[in-house]
């Protein structure tokens, strides 16, 4: 498997934008995740899905700030309209679930700028 | 809300054994506690995970301690590769609604040549 696959690696756009970023999670794992990581706020988990359905999006920012998963191997998150402060570095994980199989595998991220 | 405290930085010699400590006073019983690290650039890694015994892996060893209410990673022999931010965070791995993987602020790990 080529882990965790994310898409574009480096985003700039212009405030006002709406940006789009991709994630391909490992085959077979159950869980996804979407986090976003500034120097300020650290890593922050934004939202997580069980199997397809979001289980807590209590960390999503604002309603500009919106994620799906319409199936096991592809979820998005979108920023629209997005705004300087969204610069930061979006990574998106997926993992198994077991007592014993557990690892979370990240992917490389993408760094967004908006400018 | 992490529900894990690590100290903000610590140091270490190369070649010489890491001990980095977690505090996790509110576990509950399905907790596992989890350790990640990620270099720079870079996306998190996984180290290591327990319940209540103590682990090892190729990369570390897992010591906690007997009421669960900390733990501590090890790391045997540090290189220079090994210098990284290491989370310590507690996941419920029964699932459901519990399955979120939340890190705090870690701890920078600096290992001098």
């Amino acid at each position: 498997d080529a882990g965790v696959i994310q898409s574009p690696r480096h985003e700039v756009t212009e405030m006002g934008q709406e940006v789009t970023l991709r994630c391909k999670p490992i085959s077979g794992h159950d869980y996804l995740f979407w986090y976003r990581q500034t120097m300020m706020r650290g890593l922050e988990l934004l939202i997580y899905f069980n199997n397809n359905v979001p289980i807590d999006d209590s960390g999503m920012p604002e309603d500009r700030f919106s994620a799906k998963m319409p199936n096991a191997s592809f979820s998005t998150l979108k920023i629209q309209p997005s705004e300087p402060r969204d610069s930061a570095v979006y990574f998106c994980a997926s993992s198994p679930l077991g007592q014993l199989n557990t690892e979370a595998f990240f992917g490389q991220g993408t760094r967004l700028t908006v400018v | 809300d992490a529900k894990t405290t690590q100290p903000n930085s610590m140091e270490s010699n190369e070649e010489e054994p890491v001990h980095l400590p977690c505090n996790h006073s509110t576990i509950s019983g399905t907790d596992y506690i989890h350790w990640y690290r990620q270099l720079p650039s870079q996306g998190p890694e996984y180290v290591i995970h327990g319940l209540t015994s103590n682990v090892n892996n190729r990369m570390a060893s897992l010591a906690i301690a007997e009421d669960r209410k900390s733990s501590t990673l090890i790391l045997h022999r540090a290189t220079l590769r090994d210098a990284a931010v290491y989370y310590c965070i507690l996941r419920d791995n029964y699932g459901g609604s519990q399955g979120n993987l939340i890190f705090g602020k870690g701890t920078k790990l600096s290992v001098k040549p």
